[in-house]
């Protein structure tokens, strides 16, 4: 089945690495997605990786993905303010949808 | 500006009312899908269209509907409306008919629906 699940609340200093966390449930993931919303705006593409992948590296996001605990995880290094929003995990299963987690609201204070 | 176009970016209406949410899709892209956010559900897809034909289809109400006209935009009708169908609804367009990233599965800003 799909669900995705994400922690609701992250709060982190300026200057320090935030790391957000989803679980999934589906094996037949092929792609898994990053998303960022901020206040009154859309969602934005982050970052995603392919499932025969293990990590991806992209400036300052790290993807880690552990497809034996169904685990993937966005670390964003040198956190700023602008970093503040929500987060979604997305997976792709069938290829048409993407089924979203619960998302997790990232509070960076100075 | 991610290139997909919602309108209205906000609507009140009251219960029991019908209304219609437009979205145009980035140039080029032939697919576009409808979300629902709200706060009970999360984020929830409801429909998809590619080049005028419904292609999969997801929690979406007997209440709701869709299509997608020849110049490739989509409305989205909302009828008998209930409070709790107050949320933002977003479109997304892509050039296939997947999330594959190379498709440029983009997200436009949203509509927020009110229902009082």
């Amino acid at each position: 089945g799909e669900d995705v699940e994400q922690s609701l609340f992250l709060s982190v200093r300026e200057g320090d690495s935030s790391v957000i966390n989803c679980t999934y449930t589906d094996s037949s993931s092929t792609y898994l997605y990053w998303y960022k919303q901020e206040p009154g705006a859309g969602l934005q593409l982050l970052t995603y990786i392919f499932s025969n992948m293990d990590m991806k590296q992209d400036q300052r996001l790290t993807v880690l993905l552990n497809k034996k605990d169904k685990h993937l995880s966005l670390r964003i290094a040198d956190t700023q303010t602008g970093d503040s929003a929500i987060y979604f995990c997305a997976e792709s299963i069938w290829g048409n949808k993407l089924t979203f987690g619960t998302g997790t609201q990232l509070k960076v204070e100075l | 500006d991610s290139g997909v176009t919602q309108t209205p970016k906000h609507l009140i209406t009251a219960t029991g009312q019908r209304v219609t949410l437009r979205c145009s899709p980035r140039s080029g892209d032939l697919s576009v899908y409808w979300y629902q956010q709200s706060l009970d559900q999360g984020l929830q897809f409801l429909i998809q269209y590619y080049n005028g034909e419904e292609r999969a289809k997801g929690n979406i109400l007997e209440r709701f509907s869709a299509q997608q006209f020849p110049d490739l935009h989509s409305e989205l009708n909302l009828s008998s409306l209930e409070l709790g169908d107050s949320a933002l609804y977003f479109c997304a367009s892509s050039v296939g008919q997947g999330t594959d990233p190379a498709y440029g599965y983009t997200f436009g800003s949203g509509t927020r629906l009110t229902v009082v």
